[in-house]
């Protein structure tokens, strides 16, 4: 199974600041179409997950351009330009190229 | 409004065995891959199944071999998961997801229920 490592674990971050979390995958997520599977996405307090970027770097309908998402075949990052209230929650990566669909172990984003 | 809700959660026993449901309604159900996902305070968030549209396609996680099984009734508009000879560690939310396929781009988990809680415990 693929391996996905996030970093960090957890994020205190100031509103209006910028936030960063990464993501490494145990081996490349090019798939043999030219697609990169990688998907982040957001679980609020009390909601299901919803997807923010899929395709590493495709903002999902209705995701505010603050988030976006960039990487390699390994590497890969999740940028908030402008930390607001609203984001507080835990952020997954998650990689589809290969089965078993894997997820990293979650980041928690709160307010200092 | 593309809506998914998932039924059927509770506490059983150790061994024992439950039905997951998930309904949906605002899409062509048949046309989609559809997903359980479950996510525990242990593991965090972990795939179990993928089915295809015309429910002949089935992938599962190792985790589940043998004890879950997953079908889908088109005509209701309905996925399921059959679990079977529970254990502790099956103690999660588990969300039935659709898979969007469009653009070009897959393995898009756009939709998610809010989640049945399945308590395995004596």
């Amino acid at each position: 199974d693929i391996v996905m490592t996030q970093t960090p674990l957890s994020s205190p971050v100031t509103l209006g600041q910028p936030a960063s979390i990464s993501c490494t995958s145990g081996q490349s997520l090019v798939h043999s179409d030219g697609n990169t599977y990688l998907s982040w996405l957001q679980q609020r307090p009390g909601q299901p997950p919803r997807v923010l970027i899929y395709s590493l770097s495709n903002r999902f309908s209705g995701v505010p351009d603050r988030f976006s998402g960039s990487g390699t075949g390994t590497d890969f990052t999740l940028k908030i330009s402008r930390v607001e209230a609203e984001d507080v929650g835990v952020y997954y990566c998650m990689q589809g190229t290969h089965f078993p669909y894997t997820f990293g172990q979650g980041t928690k984003l709160e307010i200092k | 409004e593309v809506q998914l809700v998932e039924s059927g959660g509770g506490s059983v026993q150790p061994g024992g065995s439950l039905r997951l449901s998930c309904a949906a309604s605002g899409f062509t159900f048949s046309t989609y891959w559809m997903h359980w996902v479950r996510r525990s305070p242990g593991e965090g968030l972990v795939w179990i199944f993928s089915i295809n549209g015309d429910g002949k396609t089935i992938l599962h996680a190792d985790s589940v071999k043998g004890r879950f099984t997953v079908s889908r009734d088109n005509a209701k508009n309905t996925l399921y998961l059959q679990m079977n000879s529970l254990r502790a560690e099956d103690t999660a939310v588990y969300y039935c997801v659709r898979e969007d396929c469009s653009g070009g781009h897959c393995k898009k988990f756009d939709y998610w229920g809010q989640g049945t809680l399945v308590t395995v415990s004596s």
